[in-house]
């Protein structure tokens, strides 16, 4: 799977945007980006993945530049509860591992 | 339900116990993991079953043996376990591995210290 970078932590104001980059410069083709989160001592949380369009959800919107070599979660309108350590994880859907990274810790603040 | 349940959440052992971990879901997936997560650091995969067969070993030691007895229960038997072995095991589940549409529902995880 393709390594990716992730900023170590970023703050966001509650109900601001929060946009948080991640870099897989050396992604295949066939390799989708994936994004999870995990709240302080529970189990990671699935947000979003794409493949080569932007894609939304109710959680979040992701966009991934044309060349893939970079992404950008989107969380809206960011509040306290979305306070977690979100990783960036890139990987061919064929195979059932997720690598994790060392992810970015967001913190949202009132 | 789309939940993922751990059980226990808390277990201290000593080096001489064997003991059991055991994860269930009921949403029909047929691919189950178990990960190991230091304490600030990410998960890093362990096991990977895939129609109740491992199909991934991280090069896991022999001191865990995971066991799929069917496709809702996965476990991970614990025995001649080190301190370094404490952590927070997490399992998950997806539908299948080779799925494009292929999130993994994890559980809240089993808080292990080893003593």
């Amino acid at each position: 799977d393709a390594k990716t970078t992730q900023p170590t932590s970023m703050d966001c104001a509650e109900g601001r945007a929060a946009n948080l980059p991640c870099n897989h410069s050396t992604i295949s083709g066939n390799e989708y980006v994936y994004w999870y989160r995990q709240i302080h001592s529970q189990g990671p949380q699935y947000i979003i993945h794409g493949l080569k369009n932007n894609e939304t959800n109710e959680m979040a919107s992701l966009i991934i530049t044309e060349d893939r070599k970079s992404s950008t979660l989107i969380l809206p309108h960011a509040t306290l509860r979305d306070t977690a350590v979100y990783y960036c994880i890139v990987r061919v859907a064929s195979y059932g591992k997720l690598t994790f990274g060392q992810g970015t810790i967001l913190t949202v603040h009132p | 339900d789309t939940e993922v349940t751990q059980t226990p959440k808390h277990l201290v052992m000593g080096m001489t116990n064997k003991k059991s971990l055991k994860c269930e879901q009921h949403m029909g997936h047929r691919a189950m993991y178990w990960y190991k997560q230091k304490a600030k650091k990410p998960p890093e995969l362990m096991f990977v079953y895939s129609y109740e067969k491992l199909s991934i070993n991280e090069s896991v030691p022999s001191r865990f043996s995971p066991e799929c007895p069917n496709s809702s229960l996965l476990n991970l038997h614990l025995h001649a376990l080190q301190p370094e072995d404490s952590a927070l095991y997490l399992c998950a589940s997806s539908q299948l591995p080779g799925l494009a549409d292929n999130e993994q529902f994890f559980g809240p995880g089993t808080r292990l210290t080893v003593l």
